[in-house]
């Protein structure tokens, strides 16, 4: 079974520019979670999706980040402009469905980096 | 935002030597705890989601344990080897975080030969 993709892997760029992250999540998982993780600290939920609808976006900061999942599989991460505090991992990960007992399967990640 | 703390936040074992990590969390409206381990520049890889007070759960050489009364849960490793050599995330789930996973900031363990 093939597992989480992200791309790119690696991104450099300045601030006030603009990057977008894409995430494919594994085949037939209705959830959908992006996480942030700065350096020294626990990655942090974004935003998390079931299908192509919102579940929880409340940590997602609305004036620079954007994210869809427009039909119901794939999904874009954008944020415009980037600061320089947005340096981070950027995890994705998927889930059959939404319970508490469901294990979050992840992507590599991608590193973004904001000079 | 739950406070999840893991101590200690690194660790350097020499091959064969065991080890554990504390993971300590609220312990109200507990739902469920999952511990992770993140290799560098790989995915984190799930290693065990525990619900029940007294769940004990092993992989391979290695186990944990869940005391939900009072808020930890323990990661052993019996015998490091260097491929264990990651970072080692627990994540809280209750019914404030929705259905979030709620990270510690992980215990970065080191093997060496």
């Amino acid at each position: 079974e093939a597992g989480v993709a992200q791309s790119p892997r690696y991104k450099i760029i300045e601030k006030r520019q603009s990057v977008a992250f894409w995430c494919n999540p594994i085949s037939g998982h209705a959830t959908l979670y992006w996480y942030q993780q700065i350096l020294g600290q626990g990655p942090k939920l974004l935003i998390q999706f079931q299908n192509n609808g919102v579940v929880d976006d409340s940590q997602l900061p609305k004036d620079r980040f954007s994210a869809e999942r427009l039909k119901g599989v794939d999904s874009t991460l954008k944020i415009q402009p980037a600061k320089l505090e947005d340096s981070a991992v950027y995890l994705c990960a998927s889930s059959l469905e939404a319970g508490h007992r469901e294990t979050q399967y992840f992507g590599p990640g991608t590193r973004l980096l904001v000079l | 935002i739950l406070n999840v703390e893991q101590s200690p936040q690194s660790l350097h074992v020499q091959e064969g030597d065991s080890t554990n990590f504390t993971c300590s969390f609220p312990s109200s409206n507990f739902y469920a705890l999952h511990w992770y381990r993140w290799e560098t520049a790989k995915s984190p890889e799930a290693l065990f989601v525990m619900t029940l007070n007294g769940d004990e759960k092993k992989k391979g050489r290695i186990s944990a344990t869940l005391n939900t009364k009072e808020g930890y849960s323990y990661l052993y490793i019996k015998g490091s080897q260097p491929e264990d050599s990651a970072t080692y995330l627990c994540a809280l789930r209750n019914s404030n975080s929705g259905y979030a996973l709620n990270f510690g900031k992980g215990t970065s363990l080191l093997v060496t030969p």
